[in-house]
């Protein structure tokens, strides 16, 4: 069975450190992983990543995936309070319309 | 600029009762998705559409069924509510299947008593 796992599950942190977010997936015929950031509402699109050690960056975002060893890293630096949010990963797959998302990590930033 | 419209944004029903949720997108995306969002268990695929007059099951379909009459619509309907459907409805677009973010709509919660 197709599925994705995010660890960990929650994280608290004082602002200004660095988190390392990660997804881990066993998904027949993997075409794409896509991070999102959900705060109170809508989740919002991050990245989109399709090849192996090819970084995705935007501004203290960054984002890597393995296909190898099929995991990805979600990486924030200089934590902010705004960053606090749930963090999905999806994986998107062929063969049948197929979307698996993870149960997401909770990330606290206190100030 | 609107993108994804969901409403309500909150609703309570009681058992047995039937509701629809309206989906409304303005960036004439082809495909429209529900998605039902429990605590632990992520965003879940409950039915898809990939255009206009099209619908299909995602992975947790039962007691739900859908329309799409226009190409801007996704209506997500509860025949008969149970309590097992309380849940954060997510209705999401995208232009295409795959290689496509998904924009998302703000949620609607239904809580059946």
């Amino acid at each position: 069975e197709d599925k994705v796992v995010q660890s960990p599950l929650s994280l608290v942190v004082h602002e200004g450190d660095t988190v390392t977010l990660n997804c881990s997936y066993e998904v027949t015929n993997f075409r794409s992983l896509l991070w999102y950031k959900q705060e109170k509402k809508a989740p919002t699109f991050l990245f989109m990543l399709t090849s192996s050690g090819i970084e995705k960056k935007s501004g203290r975002l960054s984002s890597i995936l393995d296909k190898k060893e099929l995991f990805s890293i979600l990486n924030i630096t200089a934590t902010q309070t705004g960053d606090s949010a749930i963090y999905l990963c999806a994986v998107e797959a062929t063969g049948g319309f197929k979307t698996i998302f993870g149960a997401g990590t909770r990330l606290f930033v206190k100030a | 600029n609107a993108g994804v419209t969901q409403t309500p944004k909150f609703r309570v029903l009681k058992t047995g009762q039937s509701m629809t949720l309206l989906c409304a997108q303005d960036m004439n995306h082809e495909y429209m998705y529900w998605y039902r969002q429990d605590p632990g268990m992520g965003l879940r695929l409950i039915h898809y559409s990939v255009g206009e007059g099209t619908t299909a099951k995602g992975e947790v379909p039962d007691g739900y069924n859908v329309s799409r009459l226009k190409k801007q619509n996704f209506l997500l309907g509860l025949e008969s509510a149970a309590p097992s459907q309380t849940s954060v409805y997510f209705c999401a677009s995208s232009q295409g299947q795959l290689y496509q973010p998904q924009h998302f709509g703000d949620g609607t919660r239904l809580s059946i008593l």
